[in-house]
């Protein structure tokens, strides 16, 4: 059971918009830690995709954007392309297990 | 370009210690602003932070509570690399481990921005 809470999966068409949240507490995202958010392609370490819930860092297709408001955070990828299909973490801090805390994943499938 | 390449072995007993080990190129194991990470990842329990070693004017070691009896995270500033050490090993720690580079900046809250390629440890007799 992650602390942080995703949707198992989530699926759109290619040029579609999805939305993965990301739902935590006040240890955590209520508590005002930073949310990040990691993409994983199949076979591959988690790459940076969101840091600060809305900074992308270089390199990263304004197609992906982050959100957050009270416990929860929000990833959204416009225009998806299939080589958007991956599994989506979401990251962040807890003051209760004075450690760091991610979601249980996202599969995103391109239809 | 920060790059971290990880490296030991797949297949540990019950009850014995699992080690891997992490190169660092690019920074250093000494930075003063960064950490240094291990983060495993199983079907089970998903991403699971472990803990880390840092540098600020001394060595910090900062340990998840699940399995803060268990483990050890050393840094080696004469190779530039760090290292993780679980004793006791159960099934229950068969996983992916990842080293993760950590970091604070533009007043964001800590990040692993960078990652090794993961090494899958399974424990089994």
């Amino acid at each position: 059971q992650s602390v942080l809470t995703q949707p198992p999966s989530v699926s759109g068409a290619p040029g579609q918009r999805v939305t993965i949240s990301c739902t935590g507490g006040s240890s955590n995202i209520g508590a005002g830690y930073d949310v990040h958010w990691y993409q994983q392609l199949p076979g591959t370490a988690p790459k940076l995709l969101i840091f600060g819930n809305s900074n992308r860092p270089s390199g990263v297709p304004d197609r992906f954007s982050g959100s957050k408001s009270g416990t929860s955070a929000s990833l959204a990828i416009s225009g998806l392309q299939a080589e958007d299909e991956a599994d989506y973490h979401c990251q962040s801090y807890d003051s209760s297990l004075t450690g760091w805390v991610f979601g249980g994943g996202t599969k995103l499938t391109v239809l | 370009q920060v790059q971290l390449q990880q490296s030991g072995p797949g297949l540990v007993k019950p009850s014995q210690t699992l080690a891997v080990t992490c190169a660092i190129s690019g920074d250093s194991v000494s930075s003063n602003i960064a950490a240094w990470d291990w983060i495993r990842q199983s079907p089970s329990r998903g991403l699971e932070w472990l803990g880390r070693t840092y540098y600020r004017s001394k060595w910090y070691n900062d340990y998840a509570v699940s399995v803060k009896s268990r483990i050890t995270i050393n840094p080696d500033t004469s190779k530039n690399q760090f290292s993780l050490q679980l004793n006791s090993v159960t099934p229950e720690d068969t996983a992916v481990y990842y080293c993760a580079r950590s970091i604070a900046e533009a007043g964001t809250d800590r990040k692993f921005d960078y990652w090794g390629q993961g090494t899958l440890v399974t424990v089994s007799s």
